[in-house]
């Protein structure tokens, strides 16, 4: 059984420029929520998406962004990159939103902006 | 707004000792995990704790639960080289339609020969 699908796995983006991360949850798995990871901040929630819906956002700036899409695979984009926004994006794939099947990590992105 | 703290951040330990990593949460939640990460590597799940004196072992990990104080400890026995990693504990709360986890502050655990 696939697990949760990250890619790219590394990005080396320049400020200013924007960048779309992706996300493939397990089959079957219809939410998927993104957590973004620094050693200041520690893991902090970006977005929570299930049914192509966002049901739920973190306390982040409106140049994060995300979508989900029919499959249930998942991008975040931000946008105007900023030094701090380097990060490991990680995404969690739930069977579903609002009750507790358990999450499952992917891999994760490293971001770094130059 | 819910908080999650762990102690303690850094925790440098023999092999063969026994040792606990502590994790407050402020407000009610309706699950408590503990997860561990390797440098560079994602999260791995290690245990979800139910309800109030919910204990679960595996190994030489042991978490428990205990609702009323808002506390859980991931108890450690008889360290071992590679226990070493990061620990974080987080918990995660239902409006009904979301969830999300919040994690706490996270353990680097380093276990010393």
């Amino acid at each position: 059984k696939a697990g949760v699908t990250q890619t790219p796995r590394y990005l080396i983006k320049t400020r200013g420029q924007q960048v779309t991360l992706s996300c493939s949850p397990i089959s079957g798995h219809r939410s998927v929520s993104w957590y973004q990871q620094t050693p200041g901040q520690g893991l902090q929630f970006l977005f929570e998406y299930f049914s192509e819906t966002q049901r739920n956002k973190g306390n982040f700036p409106g140049r994060f962004s995300g979508r989900q899409f029919s499959n249930s695979r998942s991008e975040m984009n931000v946008s105007t990159l900023e030094l701090g926004d380097s990060a490991l994006y990680l995404c969690a794939s739930s069977l579903r939103s609002g009750v507790n099947y358990g999450y499952t990590f992917g891999s994760g992105t490293r971001l770094t902006v130059v | 707004e819910l908080k999650v703290e762990q102690n303690p951040l850094f925790l440098s330990m023999q092999e063969g000792k026994n040792y606990t990593i502590y994790c407050n949460y402020s407000t009610t939640s309706d699950r408590l995990y503990w997860y561990r990460q390797d440098p560079g590597k994602s999260l791995e799940s290690l245990f979800v704790l139910l309800s109030n004196g919910a204990v679960k072992q595996e190994g030489r990990l042991m978490a428990s639960l205990d609702t009323k104080a808002r506390l859980s400890t991931l108890h450690i026995t008889a360290a071992v080289h590679d226990l070493s990693a990061t620990y974080f504990c987080a918990v995660v709360r239902y409006t009904g339609t979301a969830s999300k986890l919040t994690f706490g502050t996270g353990t680097r655990l380093q276990v010393t020969l």
